[in-house]
């Protein structure tokens, strides 16, 4: 089976500062995705890539820059992060865009 | 576009009582329809999934739902409930169309013992 990693697991920030999450698969798989989950709600789109080199905007890019430079490794930029901004971001992979997401354990962004 | 609300942010079950989860939908073609599940400080597995034929689709643990396409719903069943079933459970939905994935808020279950 095949793993997703995410670092850091906790990622502690200033205001206006940038920040820089990494992800990366050994599944192999095409597509993967930035989700980000605050406290009680569902996961919203950040950004998706369907290939390496591509990226696509999800429902909630602005702030956001992605890369996907290796068909394994997606990296998500927060280009200037909010004061008490607080959230779990989640990465993704699956083999087609409609099919399972397999997910990282997230990591845990506080910005002082 | 798709959209999915889950009425429940929070439902407490006894353990060994049934339990089901609710979830509609929200999209006028047929959609993929997914329940997953989240536990504390872990990412979303996939406890099942629909694409076709039989309504009723079974999955990990003993869970199962039911597609209604005239309810719009993809509800989550178990008979009987373990209390390593406390978690968050997001239903979730794409379409063919756009290949977009929506999920619900979740509905965290609390199993007392």
């Amino acid at each position: 089976g095949g793993i997703i990693t995410q670092t850091p697991k906790f990622l502690i920030g200033q205001e206006g500062q940038k920040l820089t999450l990494k992800c990366q698969q050994n599944f192999n798989h095409d597509t993967m995705y930035w989700y980000r989950q605050d406290s009680g709600k569902g996961l919203r789109l950040i950004y998706y890539s369907i290939t390496e080199n591509d990226l696509q905007k999800g429902d909630l890019s602005e702030g956001y820059d992605a890369s996907r430079e290796k068909k394994s490794s997606f990296s998500l930029t927060v280009t200037s992060a909010q004061k008490n901004e607080m959230a779990v971001f989640l990465c993704a992979s699956s083999i087609e865009r409609e099919d399972t997401l397999y997910f990282g354990a997230g990591t845990r962004l506080s910005v002082l | 576009a798709q959209s999915v609300t889950q009425p429940d942010a929070r439902v407490t079950v006894s353990e060994g009582a049934s339990l089901q989860l609710r979830c509609k939908y929200s999209y006028s073609g047929t959609p993929y329809l997914f329940w997953y599940v989240q536990y504390p400080r872990q990412g979303l597995q996939l406890l099942l999934k629909y694409y076709s034929g039989d309504p009723v689709v079974q999955g990990v643990n003993g869970f199962e739902a039911e597609f209604i396409k005239s309810n719009s719903s993809f509800h989550l069943r178990k008979a009987s409930v373990h209390w390593s079933d406390s978690a968050v459970y997001f239903c979730a939905v794409s379409a063919h169309s756009n290949n977009r994935i929506f999920f619900g808020d979740g509905t965290q279950l609390v199993v007392k013992p």
